[in-house]
C-alpha cells in the first residue's frame, strides 16, 4: 500500500526557510492531491497546502504568502518550502495523499518534528 | 478561515457511547458534505475514521459513524473500548477558494 515519508533538516533558524520533501512509496504520485498539514506541540492540526501532480497548487490563506510547494514525479516526491519562519512555526509536519474527493486525507506520513531556533 | 469548534474533551466508560461533535459555518460544514474524521494516539500521525461524513473506510470498526445536521457534524463511538482512548480531529471542506479547516481536537478518555 500506498507509503509517505517526511525528510529535511529538524532544526531552522528563525528568518530562514523550512524545506521539507515527501517520498511516496508503494504507488505513483501521479494523479493525486498531495499535501501538508503541521501540529504545534499539545496543539490541533492545520492545513498548509496542496498539490496536484500537475504542479497546480491551493495554499492556507494564513500562510499563503510564506508557502511554497512542488512535486517531482520522476522521483515520486513533493516539497514544501516555508519561508520566514519563526517560534510559531516549530511543528510536527505531516505529509498526507488528499485531499481526496474534496474531503479526506489518506495516508499520512509518520510526520517529522520541525524546530524553529537559533 | 477559522478553525472548526470540537469539544476539549469527552469521556465514557468501556461499553457506553459518546458523540464528539464539531461545529463550523455555512461557509463549510453546513454547505457541504465533505467532513472527515481522524483518530491520533499519542505520538503517531492521524489515521482516517469516517468520510464524507459518514463513510467508513475498509478496516474501521463499524462502532464508528458519523453525522451531520446543519453547521455541525458528529462522530459517535459505540462500545467504547480501551483502545478508543485518543485524540480526535474533525476536518472540513471550507469552500470556493480550496482550503481545508481543522476543527481543534477532542481527547476522549475512556475510564
Amino acid at each position: 500500500q500506498v507509503q509517505l515519508q517526511e525528510s529535511g533538516p529538524g532544526l531552522v533558524k528563525p528568518s530562514e526557510t523550512l524545506s521539507l520533501t515527501c517520498t511516496v512509496s508503494g504507488g505513483s504520485i501521479s494523479s493525486y492531491y498531495w499535501s501538508w498539514i503541521r501540529q504545534p506541540a499539545g496543539k490541533g492540526l492545520e492545513w498548509i497546502g496542496r498539490i496536484y501532480t500537475s504542479g497546480s497548487t491551493n495554499y492556507n490563506p494564513s500562510l499563503k504568502s510564506r508557502v511554497t510547494m512542488s512535486v517531482d514525479t520522476s522521483k515520486n516526491q513533493f516539497s514544501l518550502k516555508l519561508s520566514s519562519v519563526t517560534a510559531a512555526d516549530t511543528a510536527v509536519y505531516y505529509c498526507a495523499r488528499g485531499p481526496l474527493g474534496d474531503n479526506w486525507f489518506d495516508p499520512w506520513g509518520q510526520g517529522t518534528l520541525v524546530t524553529v531556533s537559533s | 478561515q477559522s478553525a472548526l469548534t470540537q469539544p476539549a474533551s469527552v469521556s465514557g466508560s468501556p461499553g457506553q457511547s459518546i458523540t464528539i461533535s464539531c461545529t463550523g459555518t455555512s461557509s463549510d460544514v453546513g454547505s457541504y458534505n465533505l467532513v472527515s474524521w481522524y483518530q491520533q494516539h499519542p505520538g503517531k500521525a492521524p489515521k482516517l475514521m469516517i468520510y464524507e461524513g459518514s463513510k467508513r473506510p475498509s478496516g474501521v470498526s463499524n462502532r464508528f459513524s458519523g453525522s451531520k445536521s446543519g453547521n455541525t457534524a458528529s462522530l459517535t463511538i459505540s462500545g467504547l473500548q480501551a483502545e478508543d482512548e485518543a485524540d480526535y480531529y474533525c476536518c472540513s471542506y471550507a469552500g470556493s477558494s480550496s482550503t481545508w479547516v481543522f476543527g481543534g481536537g477532542t481527547k476522549l478518555t475512556v475510564l
